[in-house]
């Protein structure tokens, strides 16, 4: 029973491609995150949704759109891909916005 | 801008050694202060977390101290065993949902 599960775990693409991520979590939770986490392992929060509202929209390109279509779901689409845009990308979800579950990571690659 | 500031990057302890991480913030809204323990190729994961009115927790071998006056906490990790071989990052939240992280650090136990 995994508790906040996204998909792909790997994803390999060209420059100038568009691609999303999906993530599922099933604690019930009420806020959901996308966190990107570079080659030095520092992780830096994206977005946040607090019941299918954006309330955190840190400096990304809008070449990132995230989308909640429910609580329990929030998807990161990232359009014409760069090179720079390599790294893992976390979901994670919590209660309030305290402990934080996180996915097993979606490791993207642009070739 | 980092928000928590955490050092060291990396250190080696022997088995059965004191690994310690200091932590350090700036912004006094901050009011939850988790720790995360992340193995190669997974998510992180919530290992224990302290709120500023308690000054020490401990759960097993893992203890954090909180020292508010001096916005500072650390991880203590005693009897350090190979199997706590990961990267730990602290982390501080507040109530806009908002879970700033540490740049974490590299614990190598050796045996």
């Amino acid at each position: 029973d995994t508790a906040v599960s996204q998909t792909p775990k790997y994803l390999v693409t060209q420059m100038g491609n568009d691609k999303s991520i999906k993530c599922e979590q099933n604690l019930g939770h009420d806020t959901m995150y996308w966190y990107k986490q570079d080659s030095k392992k520092f992780l830096k929060i994206m977005f946040s949704y607090n019941n299918k509202e954006l309330i955190i929209n840190e400096t990304v390109p809008n070449r990132f759109s995230p989308k909640s279509p429910d609580k329990a779901h929030l998807n990161l689409h990232i359009n014409s891909l760069e090179l720079g845009d390599s790294a893992v990308y976390f979901c994670a979800s919590s209660q309030e916005g305290r402990e934080a579950f996180f996915g097993q990571g979606t490791r993207l690659t642009v070739v | 801008q980092q928000q928590v500031k955490q050092s060291p990057q990396s250190l080696i302890v022997q088995k059965g050694g004191i690994s310690i991480i200091n932590c350090a913030y700036e912004n006094t809204a901050f009011d939850y202060f988790p720790w995360y323990q992340q193995f190669p190729g997974k998510g992180p994961a919530l290992l224990i977390a302290i709120r500023p009115d308690v000054s020490e927790k401990k759960e097993g071998r893992f203890t954090i101290s909180f020292n508010k006056s001096a916005k500072q906490f650390s991880l203590h990790i005693m009897d350090s065993q190979p199997g706590d071989s990961a990267t730990y990052f602290c982390a501080a939240s507040r109530a806009d949902y908002k879970l700033s992280f540490g740049a974490g650090t590299t614990v190598t136990v050796r045996a």
